[in-house]
């Protein structure tokens, strides 16, 4: 089993739609969660950082946790052309912490 | 803003020869970097922590003859890809620690012909 498991996608949504990613993760010493942002050929960049169960807003996204299901999400709203990447979710906490394990990346297309 | 560059961004290179990417820290100084490389289409898989001044530590299954990494000061860490095969082509990505968050640089494509 994987520590981060993450849908592939590929997800297309029209411009507007509200975006949805989601991780689920395996070993409940992580303890920092991390959603990044990779357009193509280029490194990740951070979006979203939390610790704690709940949700967290930054403008248009939200990152929510769930530890006591393992379940980590990322929502957009409002989808802009812009938005069009790979969204890697990223873990790290106990034995780990300070190394980031990944999940596999959603490829999103937000189409106009 | 933290920001991490990699040179060269793009190379080309026969079978066995031996690569150099440098990871930089612009604008602080980093104890620590990761390398982490890239399949099309696939996750950051880490490779190594470079740490200053010290010998890094290679995640299981890494080849560390195989890919040399050396962290000579707190802004600069190179990985040496030694007698690159085709199936070393991969993007590289480094990253640099700095108030507990990580910066990535924008990768190297290796392409071994």
């Amino acid at each position: 089993q994987k520590e981060v498991e993450q849908d592939p996608g590929p997800l297309s949504v029209p411009e507007g739609a509200i975006v949805s990613l989601n991780c689920t993760y395996s070993n409940s010493a992580f303890q920092y969660f991390m959603w990044y942002r990779q357009y193509s050929r280029k490194g990740p960049e951070l979006l979203m950082y939390t610790y704690s169960s709940g949700n967290k807003e930054d403008g248009r996204f939200t990152a929510q946790v769930d530890k006591s299901s393992k379940y980590i999400s990322l929502f957009i709203r409002d989808s802009q052309p812009s938005d069009s990447a790979t969204y890697l979710c990223a873990v790290t906490g106990g034995t780990s912490y300070g190394k980031l394990t990944f999940g596999q990346g959603t490829i999103l297309t937000v189409h106009p | 803003g933290a920001v991490v560059s990699q040179h060269p961004s793009r190379v080309i290179c026969k079978s066995g020869t031996s690569v150099k990417i440098e990871c930089r820290s612009l604008d602080f100084q980093a104890t620590t970097m990761f390398w982490y490389r890239q399949f099309p289409k696939q996750s950051l898989m880490l490779m190594a922590t470079s740490n200053e001044g010290s010998k890094a530590t290679y995640e299981q299954g890494v080849e560390k003859d195989k890919f040399l990494i050396n962290h000579a000061s707190l802004t600069l860490s190179t990985l040496t890809v030694t007698s690159a095969h085709p199936e070393d082509s991969s993007f590289y990505i480094c990253s640099a620690t700095w108030v507990n968050e990580q910066f990535f640089g924008p990768g190297t494509r290796l392409t071994v012909l």
